[in-house]
């Protein structure tokens, strides 16, 4: 069975400090497709990074990076100088290849203190 | 890139009622269509999964009969909670998936029922 944990409920840092969010997951495929939303406030979820199983390529996109690490299961997300903008709930994601279903993480809340 | 859009943004209604909640893919056909619940401070539990002209796959403990999704169309899903009770307060957001592009999902902006 599919399964994502994220560990960290809440998570607050001071703005310009770095902070990693955690993200475990289960499945027995073979093939699958990670990811990370950010869901501010206003509840619409934003797309962050879709990764497949096979690429476990770290990436980089401006202050975001991501580490993706099969050996442990993990998808980490990791904010670099983090900004007030950034206070949000950040979902991680397993979606199997053909079924698209996403199973979500329970989300970590995020919040920067100016 | 892809939209989807979801309509009502918000609604209020009365215990009782029925309320309808539209899930429309913009630029792109969708063969399957996702409905996703999300209450306050809680991840999304997928409802149902629905694939256009059959019925709707629903989740265990998810109520066929009260949650109504007709997808009629490429573009179009419906989601109708009916006879709506406060219990079923919460945030409902769909997506949608193409078989093109990768098999890329779509997520639509989140529609959120208060029932009183």
């Amino acid at each position: 069975a599919q399964k994502v944990t994220q560990a960290q409920t809440e998570i607050s840092v001071v703005e310009k400090e770095d902070v990693t969010l955690d993200c475990v997951y289960e499945t027995r495929d073979t093939t699958y497709y990670l990811f990370w939303y950010k869901q501010p406030p206003s509840g619409e979820l934003v797309f962050l990074i879709r990764r497949n199983s096979f690429d476990e390529q770290n990436e980089i996109s401006g202050r975001y990076s991501w580490n993706f690490q099969k050996s442990t299961s993990s998808f980490n997300f990791t904010i670099t100088a983090s900004q007030v903008v950034d206070s949000a709930v950040y979902f991680c994601a397993l979606s199997e290849y053909t079924g698209n279903q996403f199973y979500f993480g329970t989300g970590t809340s995020l919040t920067v203190i100016p | 890139g892809a939209v989807v859009s979801q309509h009502p943004s918000w609604v209020i209604c009365k215990s009782g009622t029925s309320v309808k909640i539209e899930c429309r893919s913009l630029d792109f056909q969708a063969t399957t269509m996702f409905w996703y619940r999300q209450f306050p401070k809680q991840s999304l539990m997928l409802m149902a999964t629905s694939n256009e002209g059959s019925k709707a796959t629903y989740e265990q403990g998810v109520e066929k009969d009260k949650f109504l999704i007709n997808h009629a169309s490429l573009t179009l899903s419906t989601l109708t909670v009916t006879s709506a009770h406060p219990e079923d307060s919460s945030f409902y957001i769909c997506s949608a998936r193409t078989p093109h592009a990768g098999d890329e999902q779509y997520f639509g902006p989140g529609t959120r029922l208060t029932v009183t």
